[in-house]
């Protein structure tokens, strides 16, 4: 089957603009995270979705980052207001179960803030 | 809290000789361990885990790791390298945070195979 993807998977934008990064998880899946992967910072947890619950944000960094998952499947990561720091590559998982499951990533969404 | 040290963010070897990266965990509750690798402009990709099982587990591409609680270690090896093995590799440890696994990487190895 398909595996999780992400869209776009470039993404060149302006200081000050808003930016949707969208992740397609694997089908079944009921958690999907949210990563960034920065130049000397490593992988970096952001916000995760479990089924219905609500997210665990403690990840996000600022309050000008948000993240939705509609009807249990797909998400968004907004980020508003971009700054040059946010420049990263944001990387999407799912998982079908909680504990020693494997978390299957996406191609990531290389985001550069100009 | 849960924590993950590699040890070397950058390795090189040569093509057939023996892959060692260095991965050292910390961790107050008995832990799950996974080794990722991240090929160029790619996700990244499971290549073994540890769940309390067998302590040496064998993953794909002939990779394998020990799980070693007195040291608390989880190297990952392969005996004899290949130019495709070329990537970066994580180690990360799994915390279970209200019954949700959450996962903590290391900040990764880059390893490089001179022909």
């Amino acid at each position: 089957g398909a595996g999780v993807s992400q869209s776009p998977s470039n993404k060149v934008t302006e200081k000050g603009k808003d930016v949707e990064l969208r992740c397609d998880p694997i089908s079944g899946h009921t958690a999907l995270y949210w990563y960034r992967q920065s130049l000397g910072q490593g992988l970096e947890f952001l916000i995760y979705f479990q089924g219905n619950s609500a997210p665990d944000k403690s990840g996000l960094p600022s309050d000008r980052f948000s993240a939705e998952r509609t009807g249990g499947s797909v998400s968004t990561l907004t980020i508003q207001r971009t700054q040059q720091e946010d420049s990263a590559v944001y990387l999407c998982a799912s998982l079908s179960g909680y504990t020693t499951d494997t978390q299957y990533f996406g191609p990531g969404t290389r985001l550069t803030v100009l | 809290a849960q924590s993950v040290t590699q040890l070397g963010s950058h390795v090189s070897v040569s093509e057939g000789a023996l892959v060692l990266l260095r991965c050292n965990y910390s961790s107050s509750v008995p832990p799950y361990l996974f080794w990722y690798v991240q090929y160029p402009n790619q996700g990244l990709q499971l290549l073994l885990k540890y769940t309390s099982a067998a302590t040496l587990v064998k993953g794909i591409n002939g990779f394998e790791a020990e799980f070693k609680k007195s040291e608390t270690s989880f190297h990952l090896t392969k005996p004899s390298a290949h130019m495709s093995d070329a990537a970066e590799y994580f180690c990360a440890v799994s915390t279970l945070i209200q019954g949700a696994q959450k996962l903590v990487f290391g900040q990764g190895t880059r390893l490089t195979i001179n022909p």
